[in-house]
């Protein structure tokens, strides 16, 4: 069955780059996502990459994919404080019944000044 | 602006008292789904649906009933609802069943 994990919790100084770890285990996936999760809001789409790519890069954001060893990561750059958030990975299986989209339980960023 | 609207964002009601959370969106997606977010556990889809008239069961349906007559909106309906559904409820759209979802700012239900 599908299972993502993520460490619950990364606390980083502004200016320096973030660094959020994902792992999956089903090698089926077709997309890899990054939600962030501000207080009181709903999930926004950071961004996400294709199964078959290793890297993706979007101004700040750079997603990296080792499929041997279905890791995800997210790097965010000079962070800032308004990047305090839930993070949240998810990974996408096309099944018969559509897009399954299985959630990982989320990473608390903390950003101190 | 394109967006996926829930109501209401906040609910606090008894137990057995039928409650309906309605989704919306204007973006002319197909592919709709519902989800139940609980501390330590992540995101979990209760029910989805590729397109009018068609829905199926997510990871945890029970206790909890969906509709599509029309494609911009996609009812959460909890007939009897239960203090084991206290939880905070997100509603998503794509364009399509492979296409990145898009989410509503979330319903929180608290059952008495």
């Amino acid at each position: 069955g599908e299972d993502v994990e993520q460490s619950l919790f990364l606390s980083v100084r502004e200016g320096d780059s973030s660094v959020i770890n994902c792992t999956y285990t089903d090698s089926s996936s077709t997309y890899l996502y990054w939600y962030k999760q501000e207080p009181g809001a709903g999930l926004q789409l950071l961004t996400y990459i294709f199964s078959n790519m290793d890297m993706k890069q979007d101004q700040r954001l750079t997603v990296l994919l080792n499929k041997k060893d279905k890791h995800l990561s997210l790097r965010i750059a000079d962070t800032q404080t308004g990047d305090s958030a839930i993070y949240f990975c998810a990974e996408s299986i096309l099944t018969g019944g559509g897009n399954k989209l299985t959630f990982g339980t989320g990473t608390q960023l903390k950003v101190e000044l | 602006e394109a967006q996926v609207t829930q109501n209401p964002r906040y609910l606090i009601t008894v137990t057995g008292k039928k409650l309906t959370v309605t989704c919306s969106q204007n973006m002319n997606h197909e592919y709709m789904s519902w989800y139940r977010q609980d501390p330590g556990l992540g995101l979990r889809q209760i029910y989805y649906s590729m397109n009018v008239e068609v829905t199926d069961k997510g990871d945890v349906p029970e206790g909890y009933k969906v509709s599509r007559k029309e494609k911009r909106n996609f009812p959460l309906i909890l007939e009897s609802p239960s203090p084991n559904q206290t939880s905070l409820y997100f509603c998503a759209s794509s364009l399509g069943a492979d296409q990145p979802q898009h989410f509503g700012d979330g319903t929180r239900l608290s059952i008495l």
